[in-house]
């Protein structure tokens, strides 16, 4: 089975502090995605990495920047958190089947 | 740009009811469109999925959805709903330039109840 494992399930952090989310797969695929999900919104994309070093904005990606280093870590930055980022985020990864997207249980993030 | 709209929020609904949850999505070429569910604790997962072809989809569980291109619509039924597909259901869409980028819809909470 593929895994995808987000390294905190709940954080919580004062507004203006540094962020890192963390995201490992261990299926060697090639696409990785930042999702947020906030209630009556579902699903955002912020930032989607096709290869290592790799990555493209998502729908949202103001306030936060990525960093994949190596092909089954992707990391979510959120350079000075603010209140308006508290929100359920996700991370997915994904081979080439269309739509087959592997998503992690998510960490709830709350900013303070 | 395209955007996907689930029509319900919540739905309530008793054992052994039949269910259809709606979805419509705004783009005028081809498209792919899936529905996920997520169960209670659970990480979100692939439900079924359209490509092309038969209209009609089946998925896991016995659900199935059907996509009509002239209403832009892509609904999620199944004829008889247990208690344990309790969870929420996320319509979505492909979007052009590839890389497997989904645009979800807010999403469905549906609640079954014995």
């Amino acid at each position: 089975d593929v895994k995808v494992t987000q390294s905190s399930r709940y954080l919580v952090k004062r507004t203006g502090e540094k962020v890192f989310l963390e995201c490992v797969q261990d299926m060697d695929h090639e696409n990785m995605f930042w999702y947020r999900q906030d209630p009556g919104l579902g699903l955002r994309l912020i930032y989607f990495s096709y290869d290592v070093k790799m990555k493209e904005k998502g729908d949202i990606p103001e306030g936060y920047s990525v960093s994949r280093e190596k092909k089954e870590r992707f990391s979510l930055i959120l350079e000075s958190a603010s209140t308006n980022q508290t929100s359920m985020y996700l991370c997915a990864s994904s081979l080439y089947q269309i739509g087959k997207l592997f998503f992690g249980s998510g960490t709830q993030l709350s900013v303070l | 740009a395209q955007s996907v709209s689930q029509h319900n929020h919540h739905v309530i609904l008793s054992e052994a009811a039949s269910l259809e949850l709606g979805c419509n999505y705004s783009y005028g070429g081809t498209v792919n469109l899936f529905w996920y569910v997520q169960y209670p604790g659970q990480h979100l997962q692939l439900l079924l999925k359209y490509f092309s072809g038969d209209p009609l989809v089946k998925g896991i569980k016995g659900f199935e959805a059907e996509f009509i291109k002239s209403k832009f619509s892509f609904n999620l039924r199944k004829p008889s709903v247990q208690w344990s597909d309790t969870a929420e259901y996320f319509c979505a869409v492909i979007r052009s330039g590839g890389y497997n980028k989904l645009i979800f819809g807010a999403g469905t909470r549906l609640a079954v109840h014995p």
